[in-house]
């Protein structure tokens, strides 16, 4: 069941603060969050696990509800590099993802 | 340690021609899944292999199909090409450490990028 991402896409200007939300229908053990540039492949930002650990980027943090089945990601004081396309996973059966539709960012000079 | 490495990078083929895209995964990985990315839809979920055997399939038709080898490398083959198969095929490794799947990182390969016409 793939998890549904919000917003589709957001334009920013550097320096300005964005979240994008992942919702699943179903209970999570944990989100992972990756980010894709154009052209390459998707690189691993961040695990969050059910009870509060969590591992990944220095820079970019995110919160993870369980109960809501939610978990979001902000991005602060937003730089060019941040552009990309942002995807939430939650665990199938495997090691194995689904993954949401994805959130296009754009960070304008 | 060298990344997950998938060849080859682009491929054409023609409707009804079938297609093989190699998956050489992290030394040490014992998974390797495959996703489908289209626009529009995201990444696609279509099978995971696990020491040689497929764990978990997705929701594709039949003529989407894989195996792992001893040395964890995969490929996947789609048979009868459709106009609509035309997408980025990625791969991903994980450790594969035999519990805690939930836990497990995903390391992505660039992808092979197949054009059918």
């Amino acid at each position: 069941q793939q998890p549904v991402q919000s917003p589709q896409a957001v334009i920013l200007r550097e320096g300005e603060d964005a979240v994008i939300n992942c919702s699943s229908s179903k209970a999570l053990y944990s989100v992972h969050w990756y980010r894709q540039k154009h052209g390459e492949a998707p690189v691993f930002l961040m695990i969050l696990l059910k009870g509060g650990e969590q591992k990944g980027h220095e820079k970019i943090s995110a919160s993870f509800n369980e109960k809501k089945q939610q978990s979001s990601l902000y991005l602060t004081a937003s730089q060019l590099s941040y552009s990309g396309t942002y995807f939430c996973g939650t665990p199938n059966s495997g090691y194995a993802l689904n993954f949401g539709k994805g959130t296009s960012l754009l960070v304008t000079p | 340690k060298a990344g997950v490495t998938q060849t080859p990078r682009y491929l054409i083929k023609t409707r009804g021609q079938q297609v093989t895209l190699s998956c050489s995964p992290i030394s040490g990985h014992r998974s390797v899944s495959w996703y489908q990315q289209t626009p529009g839809q995201g990444l696609q979920f279509l099978f995971e292999y696990f020491s040689e055997t497929q764990r978990n399939k997705g929701n594709f038709p039949g003529r989407f199909s894989g195996r792992q080898f001893s040395n964890s490398r995969s490929e996947m083959n789609v048979s009868t090409l459709e106009l609509g198969d035309s997408a980025l095929y990625l791969c991903a490794s994980s450790i594969g450490d035999g519990g805690r799947t939930w836990k497990s990182i995903q390391y992505f390969g660039a992808g092979t990028r197949l054009s059918v016409l």
